[in-house]
């Protein structure tokens, strides 16, 4: 079965920062490309970030840019999101996601909340 | 970067009724788009792909169509467990962006 589960989330301060992980099983995750996903409380999906298949490109939304990075090691087949100098507004439930091709695959989410 | 406007943002049905709701492109996507739907607290299900495509194991009282700029996704006949909130999605370039939603309610 194609799965993703997200960890890492957590309670942390202004300022600070988080890794989130993604671990695939079922499918080879440096076969595609794998996007971070997020929700804020109550409100819409928005997405965060996404990785080459060839892992030499990244792409950010300009509200996470020169703050989080992303990355892939192949051989534990898990995708990260490094999070740095972390905003309250950066609260939210975040998702990795395959989100083009068949079967599109979503992991159940893990909680970030930023807050002192 | 490429707005998707989804429209309505709420709207109240009842069990049978037929469904229409639409997403709309700031500029041509091609038929790079997919439809997602959401419970509370849990991860959004894809429905749709390119478009039109019906993900495999959905109900085929989901349809999608449109290309370019226009797209609707469309419930046949609305059904108890389709009370949820649906997102487009469109994936033709970066960054990638969402409708802002249309939360679907018992009438």
């Amino acid at each position: 079965e194609v799965q993703l589960l997200e960890s890492g989330g957590g309670l942390v301060q202004p300022g600070g920062s988080l890794r989130l992980s993604c671990a695939a099983s079922g499918f080879t995750l440096s076969n595609y490309a794998v996007s971070w996903v997020r929700q804020a409380p109550g409100k819409g999906l928005e997405w965060v970030s996404v990785i080459s298949v060839s892992g030499g490109s990244t792409y950010f939304a300009d509200s996470v840019k020169g703050r989080f990075t992303i990355s892939r090691d192949s051989s534990k087949n898990t995708l990260y999101l490094q999070m740095n100098n972390l905003r309250a507004e950066d609260t939210a439930v975040y998702y990795c996601a395959k989100l083009v091709g068949s079967p599109g695959v979503w992991g159940q989410g893990t909680l970030v909340t930023v807050s002192s | 970067d490429i707005q998707m406007t989804q429209s309505p943002s709420s709207l109240s049905a009842s069990v049978g009724d037929r469904v229409t709701i639409t997403c709309r492109a700031s500029q041509g996507i091609r038929n790079d788009l997919g439809w997602y739907q959401q419970k509370p607290g849990k991860a959004p299900k894809r429905l749709i792909y390119t478009a039109s495509s019906l993900q495999s194991g959905v109900p085929s009282r989901f349809s999608g169509s449109g290309s370019g700029t226009e797209f609707t996704l469309t419930i046949s006949s609305l059904q108890p467990e389709d009370f949820a909130t649906y997102y487009c999605l469109q994936h033709n370039s970066y960054p990638l962006t969402f409708g802002g939603g249309t939360k679907v309610e018992i009438k």
